[in-house]
């Protein structure tokens, strides 16, 4: 059964028109991750919940937002998308912070 | 910065022979380590951890090892399948508490 859970599995998108990536979980962890992955590098964090207490890296730019309205889901906002934001975007949850994490199978995002 | 780094970017293997994969890290203060095996298309997925305090870990067909002293860390594969060929990450925990993920070894398998 499907853990992690990500929505949809390809998203095709314009140059800056707004784009929604969504991630469930149904293991009721505390803590909820996005990545960006692009090809043949590792996963890269972009932000990360607990709970509901955010906390944004520093290199993660601005055109990127997210938000966990309740435990189950998260989702990723890429306000203006540009050719160099297609990638992989990961979502993956942790019970606590600094335990294993479980992730999703992935978003791929490409931006025409 | 810290860092952690797999020693080579590809790691060619006969089906059947063990797999060795290594991992070098730089902080001494990582107490933390997680392997991870991502498929062609999909995220990565757990395979086996292990934490300072031990210094090797058996799971099904796998085996970390853990060198504090010179800070180092493999993965052994038994026998491996087909079904091993991936691309295999490291990862630590920085003194931020911040997982930090090494650049990832592809497998492949030789029939």
């Amino acid at each position: 059964d499907a853990m992690v859970i990500q929505n949809p599995r390809y998203q095709v998108t314009q140059f800056g028109k707004p784009v929604t990536l969504s991630c469930s979980q149904t293991l009721n962890h505390n803590v909820m991750y996005w990545y960006q992955q692009k090809s043949s590098q590792a996963p890269k964090l972009l932000f990360h919940y607990y709970d509901k207490d955010f906390n944004n890296e520093a290199d993660t730019p601005d055109n990127f937002q997210s938000r966990r309205p309740n435990t189950s889901f998260c989702f990723l906002d890429i306000r203006s998308p540009g050719l160099g934001d297609a990638a992989m975007y990961l979502c993956a949850t942790s019970r606590e912070w600094k335990e294993t994490q479980y992730f999703g199978p992935g978003t791929r995002l490409l931006v025409l | 910065g810290e860092s952690v780094g797999l020693h080579l970017p590809t790691l060619s293997v006969q089906e059947g022979d063990n797999s060795i994969i290594n991992c070098a890290y730089s902080n001494s203060a990582s107490d933390y380590f997680i392997w991870y095996k991502q498929e062609s298309g999909k995220g990565p997925q757990f395979i086996i951890d292990i934490r300072s305090n031990m210094d090797k870990r058996q799971g099904q067909r796998v085996t970390v090892l853990l060198n504090k002293t010179v800070k180092h860390l493999s993965l052994q594969i038994a026998a491996t399948q087909p079904g091993d060929s991936a691309v295999y990450f490291c990862a630590s925990y920085s003194s931020a508490s911040k997982i930090i993920f090494g650049s990832g070894t592809r497998l492949s398998i030789r029939p």
